[in-house]
């Protein structure tokens, strides 16, 4: 399978506890995108990457929240001192981006948090 | 800042029916307009796309029309099948950013 691959696929947690998801995007894609679902909404984008260059970090990242893609490839995503309002659906996308144009971003199927 | 508003579900249909999602948008200029489906533990796939006004997106019987002048781009299908149950949502593309509505749960009954 080349697709976008998440692990954990599910992940249960105490409040307070430190989490920790990767994401492997497609091999030949640069660029690597993080978004959070939660029940009944449609995904919010978080933050995205540049080969290893984090681009953008969405207000909802908050200072919890850290991403890396060290050698732009595959991408961890770390909350620490994790809190109920955390849970969600975290999900991960990659996509080709050529010059002056925007690639079709293929979604992975998602690590679902869950702070108990 | 950019949103996108689509019909609340959850739709019923039964085998064969029409259907119409209904979604509108808030932009400034003209983004990419996107439908993706999420069909049950699976993830989101990308369903159809139009890139400028007036352009007709269509994959798998699927059809959308990006109307500027109604900020509109509903999904339509002609006779849906019960593999179509799924969550659809509408999107768009800002700055290689994709924003989502909230998702239209489809279920078609046999």
């Amino acid at each position: 399978d080349t697709g976008v691959s998440q692990n954990p696929r599910h992940k249960i947690t105490k409040r307070g506890q430190n989490v920790t998801f990767r994401c492997d995007p497609i091999s030949e894609h640069n660029r690597l995108y993080w978004y959070r679902q939660t029940l009944g909404q449609g995904p919010e984008f978080l933050t995205y990457f540049q080969n290893e260059a984090q681009l953008e970090k969405s207000r909802l990242l908050s200072d919890r929240f850290s991403a890396e893609r060290p050698k732009g490839s595959f991408s961890t995503l770390e909350i620490q001192r994790t809190e109920q309002g955390d849970s969600a659906m975290y999900l991960c996308a990659s996509s080709l981006v050529l010059a002056g144009g925007a690639g079709e971003q293929f979604f992975g199927p998602g690590t679902r948090l869950t702070v108990l | 800042g950019d949103s996108v508003t689509q019909m609340e579900g959850p739709v019923t249909l039964s085998e064969e029916a029409f259907l119409t999602i209904n979604c509108t948008y808030t932009a400034t200029g003209y983004p990419s307009l996107f439908w993706y489906v999420q069909y049950p533990g699976e993830g989101l796939q990308l369903l159809l796309k139009a890139t400028k006004a007036d352009d007709k997106g269509s994959n798998k019987g699927f059809e959308a029309t990006y109307r500027k002048e109604t900020t509109s781009f509903h999904l339509e299908k002609g006779s849906v099948q019960v593999s179509d149950s799924a969550v659809y949502f509408c999107a768009l593309n800002r700055d290689d950013k994709i924003i989502f509505g909230k998702g239209t749960r489809l279920h078609i009954l046999p």
